[in-house]
């Protein structure tokens, strides 16, 4: 089984849509969760932590359920500029904290 | 500020020749990491580095890649006889320290072994 699983899409949904996410762990003991974005044939950069209690960052909503080991991430009032792919990062615990990544979620949001 | 920069952005080698990857992390950052993207792939941990010294090297795929760091500063990822499956985007990344800092990566080096 995959460290970090993550559906690939693509999803294509038309602008001003809500859309989710989903995401598995594998290893119970992961302390630390992220979502990154990652735009065509560019690095993946940062789009938000992901806390227990879940959290919000203006249209994006992360959850965490750590009973299920599932993370999600939830994307209201799509934009165009939301189009790129998602990532799903555990940060392990070992390997001075390098990331897992799972293969990420195309998103393409269309006029 | 300056972020991490790679070089070279692009790299086309034949199979069998050694290669050599550069990564200047943000300056002040004491943590650096190496990983590589195969086409249609997730992201694949490489090696990792506090100040110079890489304690876990399990993560390099193979006895022909080896990793070094000058102090706190550049970093090279060296392959050697590169093979068509080290074809990939490698990307180095930095961050203030080891723990739940952000990484901040670089625009990556795309290898193409032919």
């Amino acid at each position: 089984r995959k460290e970090v699983e993550q559906d690939p899409g693509p999803f294509n949904v038309p602008e001003g849509a809500t859309v989710a996410f989903n995401c598995t762990y594998s290893n119970s003991a992961s302390q630390s969760f992220f979502w990154y974005r990652q735009d065509c044939r560019k690095e993946p950069k940062l789009l938000m932590s992901v806390y227990s209690s879940g959290n919000e960052d203006g249209r994006f909503t992360a959850q965490l359920n750590r009973a299920s080991q599932y993370i999600s991430l939830l994307i209201r009032d799509s934009k165009l500029s939301d189009s790129a792919t998602y990532l799903c990062v555990v940060l392990r615990s070992n390997s001075g904290y390098a990331l897992n990544f799972g293969k990420g979620t195309s998103l393409l949001v269309t006029p | 500020g300056a972020g991490v920069s790679q070089s070279p952005s692009n790299k086309v080698t034949e199979k069998g020749k050694d290669v050599e990857l550069r990564c200047d992390p943000i300056s002040g950052h004491t943590a650096l990491y190496w990983y590589r993207q195969r086409l249609g792939q997730g992201l694949e941990f490489l090696i990792y580095f506090q100040g110079n010294s890489a304690p876990d090297k399990s993560g390099l795929p193979s006895d022909r890649f080896s990793a070094e760091r000058t102090g706190e500063s550049v970093s090279t990822l060296t392959i050697q006889r590169t093979q068509q499956e080290d074809s990939a985007v490698y990307l180095c990344a930095s961050s203030l320290g080891l723990g739940p800092y952000e990484q901040y990566f670089g625009p990556g080096t795309r290898l193409t072994v032919t």
